[in-house]
């Protein structure tokens, strides 16, 4: 079975450019996670996703990131404009559940220059 | 994350050695408490978890506690080897609703 998929695996910008992420959860996972991660810190969480809906993104900086979830199933995650200080790794994980295990795509490494 | 703290941010150990790495948390609602292991440069991988109706779960050479009076759980790994050197993080999952990290504990484990 494929694990959680993301692309692209490396990302290098100008500040003020658009970027998008995308990512494919496994099949059957109900629950997705956008996680933003800084090296050397924890992941710390965008957005959580029960199905399509969007049900915990008070983290999120609303004024420049967005997400959707269509269908249920895959999943973009978009910055626009980008700045410096959004350079990190961006992770999606999926669970079937919020109280299972999440399993982690490989990251989105961002830089913005 | 703010409302989950972990010690220590680095912890050296002798291969053979155990290693104990601890978290804490401030609301009393959490319910899930699950620990990942990240290699550099690779994706986190959960290792075990717990939930908040036992106090300890096994699993070899790893265990980890929960004191819910306390509110901290701790991740215990025994007989310790090169290959268990990463780092590690706690999770809480708040009140049904949030998830947060801790801020990660470098393990080395030194042959």
């Amino acid at each position: 079975e494929a694990g959680v998929v993301q692309s692209p695996r490396y990302k290098i910008i100008e500040k003020k450019q658009p970027v998008a992420f995308w990512c494919n959860p496994i099949s059957g996972h109900n629950t997705l996670y956008w996680y933003l991660q800084n090296l050397g810190q924890g992941p710390e969480l965008l957005i959580r996703y029960e199905n399509e809906e969007a049900v915990d993104d008070s983290q999120l900086p609303k004024d420049r990131f967005s997400a959707e979830r269509l269908k249920g199933v895959d999943s973009t995650l978009k910055i626009q404009p980008a700045e410096l200080g959004d350079s990190a790794v961006y992770l999606c994980a999926s669970s079937l559940d919020q109280y299972n295990e999440q399993f982690f795509g490989p990251g989105t490494r961002l830089t913005v220059l | 994350g703010e409302n989950v703290e972990q010690h220590p941010s680095t912890l050296s150990v002798q291969e053979g050695d155990s290693a104990v790495i601890k978290c804490t948390y401030s609301d009393s609602a959490s319910n899930y408490f699950p620990w990942y292991k990240q290699e550099l440069g690779k994706r986190p991988q959960l290792i075990i978890d717990i939930r908040s109706n036992v106090g300890e779960k096994k699993d070899q050479r790893i265990a980890v506690t929960l004191n819910k009076t306390a509110k901290h759980f701790s991740l215990h790994i025994t007989e310790t080897q090169p290959e268990d050197s990463a780092v590690y993080f706690c999770a809480v999952l708040y009140n049904f609703n949030k998830f947060y990290f801790g801020s990660g504990t470098k393990l080395n484990v030194k042959p």
